[in-house]
């Protein structure tokens, strides 16, 4: 029962355009998100959260959209650059409890073409 | 620099054996997780552990077990490998008291088991 799905396996950009990352979940009481990156034989490494408050939060090209009655989250990463390259894992997790355990979605593998 | 290491970047085991895979961090993190990685189905959740001596199972805890002995380090234990257990394996860790805090991962143990 995968409870965070990202459905695209892959994605392809071109240099300087916009690259949108998708990311749906099904477990209501979901209330913190969060994106990671991952470069192969590396550890992933953190980008950007939202709280369930608040429908966006941006850092530099990066922006999380949440949209909560859709149960759907999306990166956006404008612009694109082939540094990007990289496995994008979306995760979800309710806050308050003794661990804040992660639920990971399956990954996109983002491919940013010069 | 804040780090969580694992021993191992690359393994090599063979079938029946008992295999130890240590990671310790050094940021006096409450709560250590272990993942294993796998194409198409992400990041997935074999055990965490949320205090010295404590643990809990995660989605696919068969055919592993786990030690945390002391509050750095947390080992995931192979008991018999099989070769379903080919994986990349990546601890994390992060922090109990503060809700928002995602997870700091290691590099990751490419294990392969023969």
């Amino acid at each position: 029962d995968q409870q965070v799905k990202q459905n695209s396996p892959s994605l392809s950009v071109q240099e300087g355009r916009i690259s949108i990352l998708n990311c749906d979940y099904t477990n209501s009481m979901f209330d913190y998100f969060l994106w990671y990156k991952k470069y192969p034989a590396e550890g992933p490494t953190f980008l950007i959260s939202i709280s369930s408050i608040k429908d966006k939060n941006e850092d530099g090209r990066f922006t999380v959209f949440l949209n909560k009655s859709a149960k759907h989250l999306s990166l956006h990463i404008v612009p694109s650059q082939p540094g990007d390259s990289a496995v994008y894992f979306c995760a979800a997790t309710r806050l308050g409890g003794a661990t804040n355990k992660l639920i990971f979605g399956t990954g996109t593998l983002l491919a940013v073409q010069p | 620099d804040v780090k969580v290491t694992q021993s191992s970047r690359y393994l090599v085991k063979r079938t029946g054996e008992k295999v130890f895979l240590e990671c310790v961090q050094d940021m006096d993190h409450e709560n250590m997780f272990w993942y294993r990685q796998d194409p198409g189905l992400g990041l997935r959740l074999i055990y965490f552990s949320y205090d010295v001596k404590m643990k809990e199972k995660g989605d696919i805890p068969e055919g592993y077990s786990v030690s945390r002995e002391k509050k750095e380090r947390f080992s995931l234990i192979l008991e018999s490998a099989s070769t379903n257990q080919t994986s990349m394996y990546l601890c994390a860790s992060n922090r109990r008291d503060i809700p928002n805090y995602g997870y700091t991962f290691g590099s990751g143990t490419r294990l392969t088991v023969v």
